[in-house]
């Protein structure tokens, strides 16, 4: 069984760029979930998007934006890059949305904004 | 809106030694619980999870929780530490209609041989 895998692992862009990071979740699972990990602390929820359609997001601007695809695939999507964006970014895939249900995480896409 | 709070940011514990992380909760509804761990440039790996069964959970690699509601802790404890303990532990809450998972701020443990 494939785990949650994200790429790229390491992206470096420059402040007011735009960006895509991509997640393929477990298989069996429909439900996609993005944190934000910043340096030194623990991460912080973006969104969530279940069965292709958000479904619950945290306090991130518009700027921050999904996909999810037939495959349960997920994109997230960051533009006009700002240097505070740089971070561990995370995506975790469980079987359901509910609640109950444990995530499981990639291994992160780290970015840094210069 | 749910939250977490760790206390201490660092624990050092030698090898061998009992090893208490502590994690407190704030929900208006019940909640559902998790600890993750964190290695150096990996993703988190969950460690257990209580979702309003027993009130003691066990996990993998010999750790375990106790949920204990007049308290609002959920702490993690492990009778004896090994060096590949060594990593980055977050205790985190979500409740059941909420997609919005809360992490606490991570606690680092350090076991020194």
């Amino acid at each position: 069984e494939t785990g949650v895998t994200q790429s790229p692992t390491h992206l470096i862009k420059t402040r007011g760029q735009q960006v895509t990071l991509r997640c393929s979740s477990q298989s069996g699972h429909n439900t996609v979930s993005w944190y934000q990990q910043a340096l030194g602390q623990g991460p912080q929820f973006i969104f969530q998007y279940y069965r292709e359609e958000e479904n619950g997001r945290g306090n991130f601007p518009p700027r921050f934006s999904g996909l999810q695809f037939p495959n349960y695939s997920s994109e997230l999507n960051v533009n006009a890059l700002e240097l505070d964006d740089s971070a561990l970014y995370l995506c975790a895939s469980s079987p359901g949305s509910g609640g109950h249900y444990e995530q499981y995480f990639g291994p992160g896409t780290r970015l840094t904004v210069t | 809106a749910q939250s977490v709070t760790q206390l201490g940011s660092h624990v050092s514990v030698s090898e061998g030694a009992l090893v208490l992380l502590r994690c407190n909760y704030s929900s208006s509804v019940p909640p559902y619980l998790f600890w993750y761990v964190q290695y150096p440039n990996q993703g988190l790996q969950l460690l257990l999870k209580y979702t309003s069964a027993a009130t003691l959970v066990k996990g993998i690699n010999g750790f375990e929780a106790e949920f204990k509601k007049s308290e609002t802790s959920f702490h993690l404890t492990k009778p004896s530490a090994h060096m590949s303990d060594a990593a980055e532990y977050f205790c985190a809450v979500r409740v059941y209609n909420n997609n919005d998972m809360r992490f606490g701020a991570g606690t680092r443990l350090t076991v020194k041989p």
